[in-house]
């Protein structure tokens, strides 16, 4: 079974810092899912990743598939960035479901 | 588009009532799965299926049944309600082809309690 480790659990920052959210698994992937869960408890895919980087907005994940490692990370933060996010990996071929990390409670101070 | 949706959005039962939450989506999406929410355990998978007739377990599936006779539709069902099901159940889809490696397409959640 992937073990899967965020860090960290909570972050409080101010508004316009740049902020990294970490995720770490245990076994060999194919996919991993960054997802954004609002206050109001709506869950939403944010990005897909099996290599590299991918950039949307002020929203830039990371995956080092040989450390077995990914970030998240948003630039200028914004009040309405507050929310969960939660790390998804998803072993062999995708097939199978999503194993979830207990997410990273942020909230951005104006 | 109505993307996935899910009823009822709240719910409270007896130990040992029985109950099918619903599940259905719009976009022809093949894969569909099921989780559970749990503070401080996050989403766990409870059942999936890549296509209609086809079905497998989760992480956690003991106490819950599924079906899927159409694409559109996967019903989650409790046949005996205990008090440790109490959770939030979200659903969600992916497109044909992609799995669980596809972008995912979560429903509202049931906010589901078991006295």
């Amino acid at each position: 079974k992937n073990e899967v480790e965020q860090s960290p659990q909570n972050l409080t920052a101010q508004e316009g810092e740049f902020i990294t959210i970490n995720c770490s698994y245990s076994v060999g992937i194919s996919a991993l899912h960054w997802l954004q869960q609002h206050p109001g408890g709506g869950i939403v895919s944010l990005f897909m990743l099996s290599s590299g980087k991918k950039k949307h907005g002020r929203l830039i994940a990371t995956i080092n598939i040989q450390e077995k490692h990914s970030s998240l990370h948003i630039t200028a933060s914004h009040p309405r960035d507050s929310a969960v996010y939660i790390c998804a990996v998803v072993a062999g071929g995708g097939a199978d479901g999503l194993t979830f990390g207990k997410g990273t409670h942020l909230i951005i101070q104006p | 588009n109505a993307g996935v949706t899910q009823t009822p959005k709240f719910q409270v039962l007896k130990t040992g009532q029985s109950m099918t939450l619903q599940c259905a989506q719009d976009m022809n999406h093949e894969y569909m799965s099921w989780y559970r929410q749990d503070p401080g355990m996050g989403l766990r998978l409870i059942h999936y299926s890549v296509g209609a007739g086809i079905t497998d377990q989760g992480e956690v599936p003991n106490g819950y049944n599924v079906s899927r006779s159409t694409t559109e539709d996967f019903p989650l069902r409790l046949l005996s309600a205990a008090p440790s099901q109490t959770s939030v159940y979200f659903c969600a889809s992916s497109y044909t082809g992609g799995g669980a490696r596809g972008t995912q397409y979560f429903g509202p959640g049931t906010r589901l309690t078991v006295l």
